[in-house]
């Protein structure tokens, strides 16, 4: 059966701090991963990777993928308070998505 | 600008009451979903339209049915709602293809008393 799971499942830092987010996967027919941060409400996109290896990044955001490996990393630097949300990943095969069950990050001031 | 819109955001019905959700889009995507999300989980796949392909998920129950009239609704009808399905239901869309990126609406919360 396929499966996304996320580690860890919440986590508390401090502004400034850097985090990383991890996600393992076993999706059959595997084609991208994608991460979401989740508020109060809907989930708003950050990113997809499709390809092994290459690091894609939006501002103090980044991710990257291990096709060989099966997981995927979001990192945070310089944490805000306004990185406090839910980060969700999720595998996707053809339009199937299956999310892992999240990251609560919480980040004081 | 292009969206993701979903109605009514917030919705109360009464046990085994007939209701319906909807989501229309502006993004003249393919592909469209329905989730349901309950506190503090994952969304849930129910099921997805690619065009007017219906595509149903193996564990969602029959209660819960799908319409897609054209390319820009997609509307949730939930038979007889149990308490068990109070939730947040979170309309997606994709553009299909090789895109496989979702954008979600605001979602409905649904509230069986």
């Amino acid at each position: 059966e396929d499966k996304v799971v996320q580690s860890p499942l919440s986590l508390v830092v401090h502004e400034g701090d850097t985090v990383t987010l991890n996600c393992s996967y076993e999706v059959t027919n595997f084609r991208s991963l994608l991460w979401y941060k989740q508020e109060k409400k809907a989930p708003t996109f950050l990113f997809m990777l499709t390809s092994s290896g290459i690091e894609k990044k939006s501002g103090r955001l980044s991710s990257i993928l291990d096709k060989k490996e099966l997981f995927s990393i979001l990192n945070i630097t310089a944490t805000q308070t306004g990185d406090s949300a839910v980060y969700l990943c999720a595998g996707i095969n053809n339009n199937d998505m299956r999310f892992g069950a999240g990251t609560r990050l919480t980040v004081k001031p | 600008d292009a969206m993701v819109i979903q109605n009514p955001r917030y919705q109360v019905t009464q046990f085994g009451k007939p209701v319906t959700l909807s989501c229309s889009q502006t993004l003249n995507h393919n592909v469209m979903y329905w989730y349901q999300q309950k506190s503090s989980q994952a969304p849930k796949l129910l099921f997805h339209y690619y065009d007017k392909d219906f595509n149903n998920e193996a564990d969602t129950p029959d209660n819960f049915q799908s319409r897609r009239p054209n390319t820009s609704f997609c509307f949730l009808d939930i038979r007889s709602p149990g308490l068990g399905d109070a939730a947040m239901y979170l309309c997606a869309t994709s553009p299909g293809g090789s895109s496989y990126e979702q954008y979600f609406g605001p979602g409905t919360r649904l509230t069986v008393t």
